[in-house]
């Protein structure tokens, strides 16, 4: 149980166009996702954090316009990096939470600009 | 800002020997998670700890959270080449809408 997946698991793009992420909890309904960056040998970063049907809340330092978080349904949060730049580059991980305390990973999208 | 001190930051031993990372905190976490990750995946939760001096064992790991829930460890028995990978700990802070705040996680290398 508490599966959560991601996709694309990697993409590449070029420099300027949008990318979208989609994360889907499988088998629980996530009442609570959360969107994380991750750089090479680094922990995670918390980007933003979004209800089901509400506006997404984003960390201090975290372009909302830049980084675009959907949470349309109870099973699936879409992150659309806008306009992107090669420093967008990174690694992105989205997790799930159905309430409580405890939050389940997706496998990661490795995103590169060129 | 709550912050959580995860030590070592890198760990590299030799198969068989046992070893112990750290996570602690001035702050009090309602709760408490240990993570392993592999490079190129996502964070797979190993445990949740939320009493206070509880302790919580997974074969030869064992998870233990501190009496005042602001510090927990993490020990493995005889290491083995397996269980290399990057350990997070992870808290969650009392009132907070399950967001949890990560230690800065300790690469552990394992050598046969």
């Amino acid at each position: 149980g508490a599966v959560v997946s991601q996709h694309p698991s990697w993409v590449i793009c070029k420099s300027g166009t949008s990318v979208k992420i989609e994360c889907r909890s499988l088998d629980f309904q996530a009442t609570t996702m959360f969107w994380y960056r991750q750089f090479p040998k680094q922990s995670l970063m918390l980007m933003a954090t979004s209800n089901e049907g509400s506006k997404a809340t984003y960390e201090q330092g975290v372009e909302k316009d830049k980084f675009l978080i959907n949470h349309a349904s109870l099973t699936l949060s879409t992150l659309t990096v806008t306009s992107a730049h090669p420093e967008d580059s990174s690694f992105y991980i989205c997790s799930a939470s159905d309430g409580t305390y405890e939050q389940y990973f997706g496998p990661g999208t490795r995103l590169t600009v060129t | 800002t709550q912050l959580l001190e995860q030590s070592p930051q890198f760990l590299s031993i030799q198969e068989g020997e046992n070893l112990t990372v750290y996570c602690n905190s001035s702050s009090v976490f309602s709760s408490l998670q240990w993570y392993r990750q592999e490079p190129g995946e996502g964070p797979v939760l190993l445990v949740t700890v939320v009493t206070g001096g509880e302790v919580k064992k997974l074969k030869r790991l064992t998870f233990q959270f501190g009496d005042a829930r602001k510090d927990s460890s993490l020990h493995i028995t005889a290491a083995q080449p397996g269980d290399t990978g990057l350990y997070l700990c992870a808290g969650a802070a009392i009132g907070s809408q399950g967001n949890l705040i990560f230690g800065k996680g300790t690469k552990l290398s394992v050598k046969p």
